[in-house]
């Protein structure tokens, strides 16, 4: 079955470093997205991509990095410069920019130490 | 700038209650609504969504909301609900007409617990 990979699930890393959170479609979508979660506050949008190559800013792009080299595979980057990383990280896919996120991966748990 | 309005953030029913779970949402141009549900142990998934048309929609497994635009409210409705509907709900929103439709802004989510 299709669908959306995140890895790892649960993530410990210590504060300063910076650290690549793993997303993997094998549904052959364009367009990948980034969400965070925090509790009483739903998913806020980090970054999305529409296409290969191409990447924009969400809603709280501050102290976050990703790239889109290959249509599959969309990483976030946590650098040291987010000043509150521990929260749960969503990616998300869809068919194509125009429409809205259509499958969502299980989550990666990032806290910080 | 959109915002999502959920307000009920935990519910609790017996199983056979009827179900309404609130989403406002604060935008002043065209938009399009949905509710995503994440059932427990599962990925978020798209219950129902609305574009246009009939401001009545339905969505999988018995679920249904109606678009009010006076009241800029989606809210989500089911008659009876079931021991296997306890999920967490999202209402989300997006610019119609937006440069990135796509672009969804989400509620906080409800928390629905089913008590057989």
């Amino acid at each position: 079955d299709g669908g959306i990979t995140q890895s790892p699930k649960y993530l410990f890393r210590k504060e300063g470093q910076n650290v690549t959170l793993s997303c993997e479609q094998n549904l052959n979508h364009d367009a990948m997205y980034w969400y965070r979660q925090d509790p009483g506050q739903g998913l806020r949008l980090i970054y999305y991509s529409q296409i290969v190559n191409d990447f924009q800013k969400g809603d709280i792009a501050e102290g976050y990095s990703v790239s889109r080299e290959k249509k599959e595979s969309f990483p976030l980057t946590v650098t040291s410069a987010q000043k509150n990383p521990t929260a749960f990280y969503l990616c998300a896919s869809s068919i194509s920019q125009g429409i809205q996120p259509q499958h969502f991966g299980d989550g990666t748990r990032l806290s910080i130490l | 700038a959109q915002s999502v309005s959920q307000h009920n953030h935990h519910v609790i029913l017996s199983e056979a209650a009827s179900l309404e779970l609130g989403c406002n949402y604060s935008y002043g141009g065209t938009v399009n609504l949905f509710w995503y549900v994440q059932y427990p142990g599962q990925h978020l998934q798209l219950l129902l969504k609305y574009f246009s048309g009939d401001p009545l929609v339905k969505g999988i497994k018995g679920f249904e909301a109606e678009f009010i635009k006076s009241k800029f409210s989606f809210n989500l409705r089911k008659p009876s609900v079931q021991w296997s509907d306890t999920a967490e709900y999202f209402c989300a929103v997006n610019d119609r007409y937006g440069g990135a439709t796509n672009k969804l802004i989400f509620g906080t989510g409800t928390l629905l617990a089913v008590q057989p």
